[in-house]
């Protein structure tokens, strides 16, 4: 009953490769996020959806290209990836203008060799 | 530009020891503020969160923030840790769009308790 499930777990690829993690929430939510955090843990936004619609960008490469077919599920496609894309990306959802804070998945560790 | 600090990077306590973890915001309007977990090698977890009403908040786990308007924090406090309570802590405020909200996080505290 995982209410944010990510796959895969763990990505481990060669630079220049091309992968895509993908996301799913059963919350009924209908806003999305993908977070990225470094090996400093810092945490930062990279997208948002609402309801398939894309409404927050941002200053991210665009190899990093985002999908939402649902509102229930968010992908994120990294095209030519680089070593320094190494990182824990974390999806989350929330409803939206809704002050109770987002449910996070349990991450994604991506590291490019 | 909407910032949230974290003043301590590293702390290190004993088993039952008091805990305070600064945080400050930079944000003069009406502002939610969240307190964040996340325990090694997991994702992030809602600690306690504040909106408006009783500064005071109670979260999980026996923690608790103080919402200080004129000091722009929300500190994070529990009255004795455990060797459990080991995890990295992020401060965060929402700032809020029409179609939703984006969490802007803080840099973190590792906390380390030994036992």
């Amino acid at each position: 009953d995982t209410a944010v499930s990510q796959t895969p777990k763990y990505l481990v690829t060669q630079m220049g490769n091309d992968k895509s993690i993908k996301c799913e929430q059963n919350l009924g939510h209908d806003t999305m996020y993908w977070y990225k955090q470094d090996s400093k843990k810092f945490l930062k936004i990279m997208f948002s959806y609402n309801n398939k619609e894309l409404i927050i960008n941002e200053t991210v490469p665009n190899r990093f290209s985002p999908k939402s077919p649902d509102k229930a599920h968010l992908n994120l496609h990294i095209n030519s990836l680089e070593l320094g894309d190494s990182a824990v990306y974390f999806c989350a959802s929330s409803q939206a203008a809704s002050n109770y804070g987002y449910t996070f998945g349990s991450g994604t560790r991506l590291t490019v060799v | 530009a909407q910032s949230v600090s974290q003043h301590n990077h590293h702390v290190i306590l004993s088993e039952a020891a008091s805990l305070e973890l600064g945080c400050n915001y930079s944000y003069g309007g009406t502002v939610n503020l969240f307190w964040y977990v996340q325990y090694p090698g997991q994702h992030l977890q809602l600690l306690l969160k504040y909106f408006s009403g009783d500064p005071l908040v109670k979260g999980i786990k026996g923690f608790e923030a103080e919402f200080i308007k004129s000091k722009f924090s929300f500190n994070l406090r529990k009255p004795s840790v455990q060797w459990s309570d080991t995890a990295e802590y992020f401060c965060a405020v929402i700032r809020f769009y029409n179609q939703g909200g984006k969490l802007i996080f803080g840099q973190g505290t590792e906390l380390s308790v030994k036992p």
